[in-house]
C-alpha cells in the first residue's frame, strides 16, 4: 500500500499569512494527489485534484503543486474560514489512501 | 448531485449492518463509486470503490472477507454490507462519487455520512 505522510500536523497561523502544508508519497504516484478540506462535522471538500487542480468554485488562494513523491498545499493569504483540517489523498492505485491530515487554526 | 447515507446505527461486535446511498442529480450508473470512513476523531480511510456496472470492486485489506460494497443502477442506489463487525469499525461512513465519469479516485461528491457504532 502506499503511505503518505503529511506535515506539520497542526498549525497556527495569522490572518493573511501565507501557509503550506507538504505531503509525501512512499513511492511514486505521478500527479494522482487530491487535497481535501474538512470542517468539523461536515465532510470532506475536494479543493485541489490531479496535484495542481483547482476545484470548480474554489477560492484562487487556494493551490497544489508537486509530483513523483513529494507534494505541497499553499494558501497564500489566509482567512478566518480557511480554519479546517486538511488531507491530502493518493489514488494511484488501490488501495487510495490519505494522509493524517493538518489542522489549520487562527492565531 | 445529492448522495444519502442511510442505514447506520449502534451494532454489537460481530454482527451485521448494511448501509444504503441513495443517489440523484447524475447519470449514477457511468460513474465509480466509493466508501469511505472516519473514526471518531481520526483521518480518513478509503473503504472500498465499485465499478459503474458492478463488474469491478476493490477493498481495504482490513475489511476484506467482511465488507462487501455493491449497487442497483435502476434504483440509482449504492450499498455496503458489513459483517463481522469490530469495535475498530467504529466511524461515521461517506459515500463518495468520483469526479468524472472516466475517473475513479478523486471524490468531489460526498453524502452527509452515517454513523456505525460497534459496541455491546
Amino acid at each position: 500500500d502506499i503511505q503518505m505522510t503529511q506535515s506539520p500536523s497542526s498549525l497556527s497561523a495569522s490572518v493573511g499569512d501565507r501557509v503550506t502544508i507538504t505531503c509525501q508519497a512512499s513511492q511514486g504516484i505521478t500527479n494522482y494527489l487530491n487535497w481535501y478540506q474538512q470542517k468539523p462535522g461536515k465532510a470532506p471538500k475536494l479543493l485541489i485534484y490531479d496535484a495542481s487542480n483547482l476545484e470548480t468554485g474554489v477560492p484562487s488562494r487556494f493551490r497544489g503543486g508537486g509530483s513523483g513523491t513529494d507534494f505541497t498545499f499553499t494558501i497564500s493569504s489566509l482567512q478566518p474560514e480557511d480554519i479546517a483540517t486538511y488531507y491530502c489523498q493518493q489514488y494511484d492505485d488501490v488501495p487510495f489512501t490519505f494522509g493524517p491530515g493538518t489542522k489549520v487554526d487562527i492565531k | 448531485v445529492q448522495l444519502v447515507e442511510s442505514g447506520g446505527g449502534l451494532v454489537q461486535p460481530g454482527g451485521s449492518l448494511r448501509l444504503s446511498c441513495a443517489a440523484s442529480g447524475f447519470t449514477f450508473r457511468t460513474y465509480w463509486m466509493n466508501w469511505v470512513r472516519q473514526a471518531p476523531g481520526k483521518e480518513l480511510e478509503w473503504v472500498a470503490n465499485i465499478k459503474q456496472d458492478g463488474s469491478e470492486s476493490y477493498y481495504v485489506d482490513s475489511v476484506k472477507g467482511r465488507f462487501t460494497i455493491s449497487r442497483d443502477n435502476a434504483q440509482n442506489s449504492l450499498f455496503l454490507q458489513m459483517t463481522s463487525l469490530r469495535a475498530e469499525d467504529t466511524a461515521v461512513y461517506y459515500c463518495a462519487r468520483a469526479k468524472y465519469s472516466s475517473g475513479w479516485g478523486d471524490f468531489d461528491d460526498w453524502g452527509q455520512g452515517t454513523l456505525v457504532t460497534v459496541s455491546s
